[in-house]
């Protein structure tokens, strides 16, 4: 049973540019959830999405989009990156039904460097 | 805000040494905490979790008791191991919604 799986793994763009990340969640999962984590910091929540469409929403500009496919898998956008968007992203899976635990799995992450 | 506060590290330890890494956190309602660990090169994996007042949650030899009173989740585990060197997360879920809110990571790194 394959986890959380995101590509790509690293990739390293220049100010203004546009990037995409992917995230398949885990077999049975229904919700994802994508995190930023800069270097020495906690996950920080960017925005969920179920049934896709976004239902919760941290504190992220408008320049951080997403979507998710009626398979479930996820995208992440950001657009005119910044320096500061350097961060290790992460792509959570959860499960919406009667049997969830509250439990989130989480991808290895994409690394993106900014330059 | 909802916010979790962790000792900072690195805590270094030597094998079979108790392991305390304190966690508080502050929050409106009733939230579950949660302990994630990462590993070098591995995504965050769920260590332990409890979901109300004076629940201990355990996993691996690692507890951590939810203390209501003294807004605390400190992990403890009574002899560590070098496999356990990793980054661990302290986190909460306020009741009703799915986000989680981290504390910054203690990094522990036990020696032989």
């Amino acid at each position: 049973d394959a986890g959380v799986t995101q590509s790509p793994t690293h990739l390293i763009k220049t100010r203004g540019q546009q990037v995409t990340l992917r995230c398949s969640p885990k077999s049975g999962h229904d919700t994802v959830s994508w995190y930023q984590q800069a270097l020495g910091q906690g996950p920080q929540f960017i925005f969920q999405y179920y049934e896709e469409e976004e239902r919760q929403r941290g504190n992220f500009p408008d320049r951080f989009s997403g979507h998710q496919f009626p398979n479930y898998s996820s995208e992440l956008n950001v657009n005119a990156l910044l320096l500061g968007d350097s961060a290790l992203y992460l792509c959570a899976s959860s499960y919406s039904g009667l049997q969830n635990t509250g439990e989130l799995f989480f991808g290895e992450g994409s690394r993106l460097t900014v330059l | 805000g909802d916010s979790v506060t962790q000792m900072e590290g690195p805590v270094t330890l030597s094998e079979e040494a108790f392991l305390t890494i304190n966690c508080t956190y502050t929050a409106t309602g009733y939230p579950s905490l949660f302990w994630y660990v990462q590993y070098p090169g591995e995504g965050l994996q769920l260590l332990l979790k409890a979901t109300k007042a004076d629940d201990k949650g355990s996993n691996k030899g690692f507890e951590a008791t939810y203390r209501k009173e003294t807004t605390s989740f400190h992990l403890e585990k009574g002899s560590v191991q070098v496999s356990d060197s990793a980054v661990y997360f302290c986190a909460l879920r306020d009741t009703g919604f799915q986000k989680l809110v981290f504390g910054t990571g203690t990094r522990l790194l036990v020696s032989p």
